[in-house]
Formats: C-alpha cells, structure tokens, sequence
C-alpha cells in the first residue's frame, strides 16, 4: 500500500508571507498522480492543486505552486501571499494511474494566517 | 458544479443504535466512498463502491456495513453505534477510469457523535 506523510501537524503565517507544506510519499510505482487538497473550518474539502508524476514540470495555480521532487518522493505545497481565507486543514493525497480511483491522503497540516 | 451532499452535517446518537449516513451525487460518478476523519489521524477509508451493488473493504471497515441500490447513492450503515465511531465522516465520488488524475469530489461531512 502506498502511504503519505505530512510531519507538519500545524503550522502558522504571517498574511501577505510566504508558507511552504511538506509532504512526502513512498510507492514503487511510476505512472501516479498527486493532489493538494483544503479543508477550510466547518466547510467542505475542495481541490488546491493536482500533479501529474510523469510531468517534470510543476504545477501551478494562481498562489499554489508545489514543489515536486520525484527521485525524493517529496511534494510540497507553497503558498505564496498568504490570505485569511488560506486558513484551513490542507491534505496531500497520491492515487495510483495504474489502479486508480483509490486515494491515499496524509494526516493533515493546519495552517493558520495570522492578521 | 458537482454536488456530493450528505444527509446531515450533525448527528447524536446513542450508544447500540442503528445509524444511517447517506450520501448522494449529482455527477453519475461510479466510484463512492465514506472516509472518516480524526483529527492527527487524517481520513481512513472505510468502504468504497465501483457500481450499484458492488463494494469493497477498506482500512477501517470493522463496525460499518455500506449499501449502494441506486448510482447516485451510497450509504454508511453503523449496525450498533458505539462511542469509539464518534467521528466526522466524509463522502466523495470520482468518475470511473480516473487513470487521468480526475479527482474525488466531497460533501460537507457528517459530524456524529455516540453518547
């Protein structure tokens, strides 16, 4: 079974700095894909940012960029111009391109963004 | 927008009861689950379904039974509630043959607490 750690359990951010989550991955698989996602309080679980395992190049959305080490099995999320709204539970998560469907996600990180 | 919506946001209920979690999805997804989520220990998949009728154990399937009649519906069934169950749990979906990194859709999740 593939497995994810976050060993960030919180973490905390100055509004308008910049905050940097670790995740890290162990597979003996190739072909995978992995995914931010947010978990604001009291409110639904929403997507960040997904990447694709066999794309060098990393992905990137708006203030979300993640840093994608492949040789490392490492996969963070940096958050740039942190806003109050980045207040949340954020969890990484691997699904298998080979099996599918089946997600792994980590044991969280809550990030605060402090005013 | 793909809509996972869940029974309830807040349920208490009493030791041995009967529980029933329902989860509905508006995107004729295939693929169902029911995680739940404890804080440091993120979310464990306790049940998941690729059709109508069909399911499959997950990590944590102990003390839970799922039912899945009708595509769009995918229920939690705790037989005999206990105090060790009082959790949050999540329902998402995800189309069939995500071999393309599509991701899994959740609801608002079900806080339940057994007293």
């Amino acid at each position: 079974a593939q497995t994810v750690t976050q060993s960030q359990p919180e973490m905390s951010v100055q509004e308008a700095e910049t905050v940097t989550l670790s995740c890290t991955y162990d597979t003996s698989e190739s072909n995978y894909y992995l995914f931010w996602y947010k978990q604001p309080p009291s409110r639904q679980m929403i997507l960040v940012i997904r990447q694709e395992a066999y794309k060098q190049q990393n992905a990137t959305e708006n203030r979300f960029s993640v840093n994608f080490q492949k040789a490392a099995k490492s996969f963070s999320l940096k958050i740039s111009d942190s806003q109050l709204g980045d207040t949340a539970m954020y969890f990484c998560a691997f699904m298998s391109g080979d099996t599918g469907n089946q997600f792994y996600f980590g044991t969280g990180t809550s990030l605060t963004v402090i005013p | 927008d793909v809509k996972v919506t869940q029974s309830s946001r807040y349920l208490v209920k009493r030791t041995g009861e009967k529980v029933f979690l329902e989860c509905v999805q508006d995107m004729d997804h295939e693929n169902m689950f029911w995680y739940r989520q404890d804080p440091g220990l993120g979310l464990r998949l306790i049940y998941f379904s690729y059709d109508v009728k069909m399911k499959e154990k997950g990590d944590i399937p102990e003390g839970y039974s799922v039912s899945r009649e009708k595509k769009e519906r995918f229920s939690l069934i705790l037989e005999s509630a206990s105090t060790n169950q009082t959790s949050m749990y999540l329902c998402a979906s995800i189309t069939s043959g995500a071999i393309g990194g599509d991701e899994q859709y959740f609801g608002p999740g079900t806080r339940l607490t057994v007293t």
